[in-house]
């Protein structure tokens, strides 16, 4: 079965210092690809960044950078130089890269975090 | 301009009630989706469109009925809910419904079951 864990409900971080969010999976698929959203209080999910299972390197998006360890099937989400603007939910989530039966996102229960000034 | 809109953002409805929420996405996708996220839970799909055609029913309740009439809108129809159903219900697209396509979420719409 394919799972997505979350084990932080709640973090806190104070502003301009860098913050790690677990998330680790389990899937018996050779290939999938794992995202991670932000949604704050309004709602709205917001893609931050992506990480193909078969990418050799760490994928980069500005501030937020993907521990990938394809063997511990980790996929931690590190946010640099934190802002006030950063404290929302954030989640993992993966999609077996399987032909023709894309389209399943997997998420995990969320990390709420908090930016404290 | 935002990507993917939904009306209404909330919505306020009793059992016997009949309402419908409305998805819009202005990106040229091809394929949309219905997710429910309810509190403390991670958020489900529900259904996938893709070029207008059904491609998934996550064993969603026959009392959900979406309609997709064109790639740009994506309707959730609702009748006879259970206080149960109380929930976000999100919107998304993406461009072909690959699986290596990013997707993008609308605000989503409250919705409460009384």
């Amino acid at each position: 079965a394919q799972k997505i864990t979350q084990t932080q409900p709640g973090m806190f971080v104070q502003e301009k210092e860098a913050v790690t969010l677990d998330c680790t999976y389990d899937t018996s698929d050779p290939s999938y690809g794992l995202f991670w959203y932000k949604q704050p209080s309004s709602g709205e999910m917001i893609f931050l960044i992506y990480q193909g299972s078969y990418d050799q390197q760490n994928a980069t998006e500005g501030r937020y950078s993907l521990n990938f360890q394809k063997a511990r099937k980790s996929a931690n989400l590190v946010i640099s130089a934190s802002q006030l603007g950063d404290s929302a939910m954030y989640f993992c989530a993966m999609r077996p890269m399987i032909y023709n039966q894309g389209g399943k996102l997997i998420f995990g229960q969320g990390t709420e975090l908090s930016v404290k000034p | 301009e935002t990507g993917v809109t939904q009306t209404p953002r909330h919505l306020v409805m009793g059992m016997t009630n009949k309402k419908s929420l409305k998805c819009e996405q202005h990106l040229g996708h091809n394929a949309m989706y219905w997710y429910k996220q309810s509190a403390k839970k991670p958020l489900e799909l529900m259904f996938v469109y893709n070029f207008k055609e059904q491609t998934e029913n996550n064993s969603v309740p026959s009392r959900f009925s979406p309609e997709c009439p064109n790639s740009s809108h994506l309707f959730l129809h609702l009748h006879t809910l259970q206080p149960e159903d109380s929930a976000l219900y999100l919107c998304a697209s993406s461009p072909s419904g690959l699986a290596e396509e990013t997707q993008y979420f609308g605000p989503g719409t409250r919705l409460l079951v009384l």
